[in-house]
């Protein structure tokens, strides 16, 4: 089952608001990672987290605040967005953020949450 | 810089032909490849991955990879409408640090017709 799943689908904040994306995999992989995905352009990655520790940060702003509770579940808390922040943010996960001869490192994307800022 | 790139199109062929998107990258040391395909609004979907010289079959689709040319393709055989998609070619230098990190081409937009 490739199967990771995100919510919610859609969210509309405020620029003042405070708010969480989440994100779950039940496929026993130990990396996640955080995309985000403006129109008509690839995905940027965000954070990347391993065996539940950050391990990647994309320089990005503070604003966004990613957590990792156990190795099935990511959040990506949001405070004080600015409406350039409007995107698509995806989540995704690998078995291992290495590859090997017995380890994938195929990343499955969730369906993403659509979020707009006003 | 890493780069990786693919003709953005559209790319237009007829219901039943044969799609070809292509792929080039930068970095040698690329150990990793893959495609995805994204529907309009929708999150990319893996496709395919590619980790050896030659060709690798799924059902219609065959991925191509040539490290010497640095270029990797997908084909898709008998397309189908349902096929309409931009296509993503992502490459990583595979295990180790940050190498795995992927690069994406921009896409290129595939339309079947009827």
């Amino acid at each position: 089952d490739t199967e990771v799943t995100q919510t919610p689908k859609h969210l509309v904040m405020g620029m003042t608001n405070k708010k969480s994306l989440k994100c779950e995999q039940h496929m026993g992989h130990r990396a996640m990672y955080w995309y985000k995905q403006k129109a008509k352009k690839p995905p940027e990655l965000m954070f990347v987290y391993s065996y539940e520790k950050l391990s990647i940060n994309e320089s990005v702003p503070s604003r966004f605040s990613p957590e990792c509770p156990n190795s099935s579940l990511l959040n990506l808390h949001l405070h004080a967005l600015q409406p350039e922040d409007s995107a698509l943010y995806l989540c995704a996960s690998s078995q291992d953020i290495g590859g090997g001869a017995t380890i994938s490192n195929e990343q499955f994307f969730g369906p993403g949450t659509r979020l707009t800022v006003l | 810089q890493k780069e990786v790139e693919q003709n953005s199109g559209p790319l237009s062929v007829p219901e039943g032909a044969i799609a070809s998107l292509n792929c080039t990258y930068s970095d040698r040391g690329s150990q990793s490849f893959f495609w995805y395909r994204q529907y309009s609004g929708k999150s990319p979907e893996l496709i395919m991955s590619i980790y050896s010289n030659g060709d690798k079959e799924d059902g219609r689709f065959t991925a191509q990879l040539n490290k010497a040319s640095q270029y990797v393709s997908l084909l898709i055989r008998d397309s189908q409408p349902s096929d309409s998609a931009t296509y993503l070619c992502a490459v990583s230098l595979g295990s180790g640090g940050s190498n795995y990190k992927l690069t994406f081409g921009k896409g290129t937009l595939l339309t079947v017709n009827p």
